[in-house]
Order: structure tokens, then C-alpha cells, then sequence
């Protein structure tokens, strides 16, 4: 079946060090929607990057992505961390068959210290 | 403004009780959805709904039962407590359930099982 992976567990990064985040994706779609969605403490998870037309990147808030089908995937980057870039990170993808449902990745723990 | 309230935003139960979590949305979507994030796990699909009918149904458990008496309405009620159900639980929505769709989230409830 359908199924996104990313990078598991905690991520932790200097300050102003680049940031990447792997997520890969499994599905019968010829046209795949990736998304990153980011978690702050004591918040809602709120999109941060949906994916564009394969090998086009797409930027928000200092992050990039760049679908690329060749090799499934939908990395999350950035040149520079920031202390408030500290937060969960989902990869999400869609499902196949009839009854679409946005599936997460296990999420990405990132820790940004001085 | 919040555009998806959730109620309570808190709760603590007793193992055996029931309780039901309130979702509203405002954003004129089409499609509902629950989600359940313990401690430690990342965020878990459980409902999907469409024009007020179940799409997908993840868990495995008949004691979580959505319930949708509006389009813009989607509770969850649970019956028969455990402890292993104390989490944060998100409904969200999204304009259609399809493979464009971007999810909004609620603040969610936190929900402690004594």
C-alpha cells in the first residue's frame, strides 16, 4: 500500500547549520501531493511546503522541497537553522484507491541549539 | 480566530466513562477528520468523512464512534475509557477529500484517562 517515510526520530543541529530532513513515498499515483506539515510545541500542525510538478521546488519560510519522482522523494531543507525552527515535522502523502486519506510519516523531531 | 474549534481543549476521564470531543469547523470545507497523537507516537489517521459520510475508518476499536449532525460538525465519542486512549486528539479538515487537499488542524483536546 501507499506509505510515506521519513527521517525518525530527534534531529539535532547548531544553530545556523543546514537542515535536511528525508522523506521518501510509496504510491500507485502517477501524480503524487507531498506535503511537510510542522508541529510547534503547544500548537496545531499547520502546513509548511506542498509539493509542486516533479523536479520544481517550492519554498516557504526559508524552506525548500523539491519533488522529485525518479526517486520518490520530498526532502525538507534549509540552508540555516534557527532556535525556532525547533519543532515535529511531518512528511504527508496521499493514499490510493477510492477513499483518499493524508497519511503521516512517524515525524521528525528537530532540536535547533545554540 | 480559530477557523476549527475543538472542545474541551482539556479533559481527564476515568477508565470506564465516556466522553465525547466537540470539532466545528468555519472554513466551508467538505471533508472531516480525526487524529490521535500519544505520547511519544506521531500523529495516527482514525476518521475521514465527506459531505457527512465515513470514508475511512482506521481504528480498530468500535469504541470510537464519529459522529457528524452538520457538514461543518464532527465529534468523536468514546465510550468504555483506557488509560492506553489518553492523548491529544486533532480533527481537521480540508476543502475535499482528494489528493490536492491541504489539511487544516484544530488545537486539539487533550484527553487523560485515569
Amino acid at each position: 500500500g501507499d506509505s510515506v517515510t521519513q527521517t525518525e526520530g530527534l534531529v539535532t543541529l547548531t544553530e545556523g547549520l543546514p537542515v535536511m530532513l528525508n522523506c521518501t513515498y510509496q504510491t500507485i499515483y502517477s501524480n503524487p501531493f507531498l506535503f511537510w506539515y510542522v508541529h510547534y510545541l503547544n500548537e496545531s500542525p499547520r502546513l509548511l511546503l506542498k509539493s509542486s510538478t516533479d523536479n520544481k521546488r517550492t519554498e516557504h519560510q526559508g524552506f525548500h522541497a523539491t519533488l522529485h519522482k525518479s526517486s520518490s522523494s520530498f526532502h525538507l531543507q534549509k540552508s540555516s537553522a534557527q532556535l525556532s525552527d525547533s519543532a515535529l515535522y511531518y512528511c504527508a502523502g496521499l493514499t490510493s484507491g477510492g477513499n483518499y486519506k493524508p497519511t503521516f510519516g512517524k515525524g521528525t523531531s528537530l532540536v535547533v541549539h545554540p | 480566530d480559530p477557523k476549527i474549534i475543538q472542545k474541551p481543549k482539556y479533559l481527564v476521564a476515568v477508565t470506564g466513562s465516556e466522553k465525547i470531543l466537540i470539532c466545528e469547523q468555519y472554513l466551508g470545507h467538505n471533508a472531516m477528520y480525526w487524529y490521535r497523537q500519544s505520547a511519544k507516537k506521531p500523529l495516527e489517521f482514525m476518521f475521514s468523512y465527506s459531505y457527512q459520510k465515513l470514508m475511512d475508518n482506521q481504528t480498530a476499536s468500535s469504541r470510537f464512534q464519529p459522529q457528524s449532525s452538520k457538514k461543518n460538525h464532527l465529534d468523536l465519542q468514546i465510550t468504555a475509557l483506557k488509560p492506553d486512549d489518553s492523548a491529544t486528539y486533532f480533527c481537521a479538515s480540508s476543502q475535499d477529500l482528494g489528493v490536492t487537499g491541504q489539511l487544516y488542524f484544530g488545537e486539539g483536546s487533550k484527553l487523560t484517562v485515569l
